[in-house]
């Protein structure tokens, strides 16, 4: 059980284009999902914090006009990069939260398998 | 969030046992120390939670003293397929986001 999907696992695209990546948790669901960037040879960064239902929460730096999320179901959250450049171009993680605590397992959480996004 | 440090990267050979060392002085009381793997063009896997004493499961063991200020994430008999970044967070069941610091990459060479 706890299995995160995302799609595509790939996508190149150009510059100027906008980009959906969508994450969904296939057997639980997942009051809240992550999304997090990461550039080749670094950690993951977290990004932001998506609520379903509700309007998600920006880390620091991350522009959340250019980065589009969504959190419209238990089980889907979406990330839309809007007018990607070159620079956009990373590795892109999320991660889905169950919502209940499970014996010592305090903040609980599954990881997708990640988009290659590739901006030319 | 209490910070981790590990060491950037270890080397081993097949069979032997590995031990990676994390150091988490701040840690709080109800703070749990969590274990991640890593493979290329992955994302994390959840390898090992512990709070104290000794955690042991199907694919390693965390060890942690009584001070809780550091903790360490054992591999028995490592395969080159154990080749991976290992990260050590720790997580508070008050913070809802996990914050990775910079991993162990670890190479076992045959």
């Amino acid at each position: 059980g706890a299995v995160v999907s995302q799609h595509p696992s790939w996508v190149i695209c150009k510059s100027g284009t906008s980009v959906k990546i969508e994450c969904r948790s296939l057997d639980f669901q997942a009051t809240t999902m992550f999304w997090y960037r990461q550039f080749p040879k670094q950690s993951l960064m977290l990004m932001a914090t998506s609520n379903e239902g509700s309007k998600a929460t920006y880390e620091q730096g991350v522009e959340k006009d250019k980065f589009l999320i969504n959190h419209a179901s238990l089980t889907l959250s979406t990330l839309t990069v809007t007018s990607a450049h070159p620079e956009d171009s990373s590795f892109y993680i999320c991660s889905a939260r169950r919502g209940v605590w499970r014996g010592s397992s305090y903040n609980e959480q599954f990881f997708g398998p990640g988009t290659r996004l590739t901006v030319l | 969030l209490a910070k981790t440090t590990q060491p950037i990267s270890m080397d081993s050979y097949e069979g032997q046992e590995v031990n990676i060392t994390c150091s988490h002085n701040n840690i709080a009381t109800n703070d749990y120390i969590t274990w991640y793997q890593q493979f290329p063009s992955q994302g994390p896997r959840f390898i090992i939670q512990g709070y104290k004493t000794k955690v042991t499961n199907e694919v390693a063991s965390l060890f942690i003293p009584a001070d809780r200020k550091s903790s360490t994430l054992s591999l028995p008999r490592v395969s080159l397929s154990d080749t991976a970044v290992y990260y050590c967070l720790v997580t508070s069941g008050s913070a809802r986001q996990l914050t990775f610091g910079s991993g162990t990459q670890l190479t076992v060479l045959p």
